[in-house]
């Protein structure tokens, strides 16, 4: 399965627009790229998947160029609640194991 | 709908006993895997299971085991605790079917402590 690198941690402001970038540069071709969230002592939460381009729902919209090397997660007007671990994954379709990293440790600052 | 439920929800054992941890998928998914998170930590993959067989094994010892009922719940087994072992415990679902790239779905996990 395809490593992926991302930021340890990350510091916003409330009602800002937060960026998470996410490295995976062995993405095998069926791969789809997908971010969890995860509060402490809660299960990941899924937020987002997609596969190329820009995919977008009510919570987040996730970024794909078009060499798919790389994704962003983009989480707009950041309330405190928001503060979290977000770990990028690609691969892990149902039928295959997720791996995970570190994630990214996002605090934001009333 | 009702998500990922798992029991117990909190559970403290000693070293040396063993601990069965369960796990019902939402409703119509076919798949459940397991998952250790220490603290600091990603979770850490032990075992898939599709249509009552295990479809994957991550880098854990023979002390650990699953299974899946026909309803799709599963257990996972832990023999011989460890301190070590003390993790939350995690189980995620997915509806699995063709080619799709359905996402799992977590519960809130059990929350082992070893004595």
């Amino acid at each position: 399965l395809a490593k992926t690198t991302q930021p340890i941690s990350m510091d916003s402001y409330e009602g800002q627009e937060v960026n998470i970038t996410c490295s995976h540069n062995n993405i095998a071709t069926n791969d789809y790229i997908t971010w969890y969230q995860q509060f402490p002592s809660q299960g990941p939460r899924f937020i987002i998947q997609g596969y190329k381009t820009k995919v977008t729902n009510e919570v987040a919209s996730l970024f794909i160029p078009a060499d798919r090397k790389s994704s962003t997660l983009s989480l707009p007007r950041v309330s405190l609640s928001d503060t979290a671990v977000y770990y990028c994954l690609v691969g892990g379709s149902g039928n295959t194991p997720l791996v995970f990293g570190k994630g990214t440790r996002l605090s934001v600052i009333a | 709908d009702a998500g990922v439920t798992q029991s117990p929800t909190h559970l403290i054992k000693t070293r040396g006993q063993h601990v069965t941890l369960r796990c019902s998928p939402i409703s119509g998914h076919k798949s459940v895997s397991w998952y250790q998170q220490v603290l600091g930590q990603g979770p850490q993959f032990i075992f898939q299971y599709y249509e009552k067989e295990e479809r994957g094994r991550g880098n854990f010892p023979d002390r650990f085991s699953a299974r899946q009922f026909p309803n799709y719940s599963s257990e996972l087994n832990v023999n011989a605790l460890l301190l070590g072992d003390s993790a939350l415990y995690l189980c995620a679902s997915s509806l699995v079917g063709g080619d799709s790239n359905q996402p799992q779905h977590f519960g809130d996990g059990t929350r082992l402590s070893i004595l």
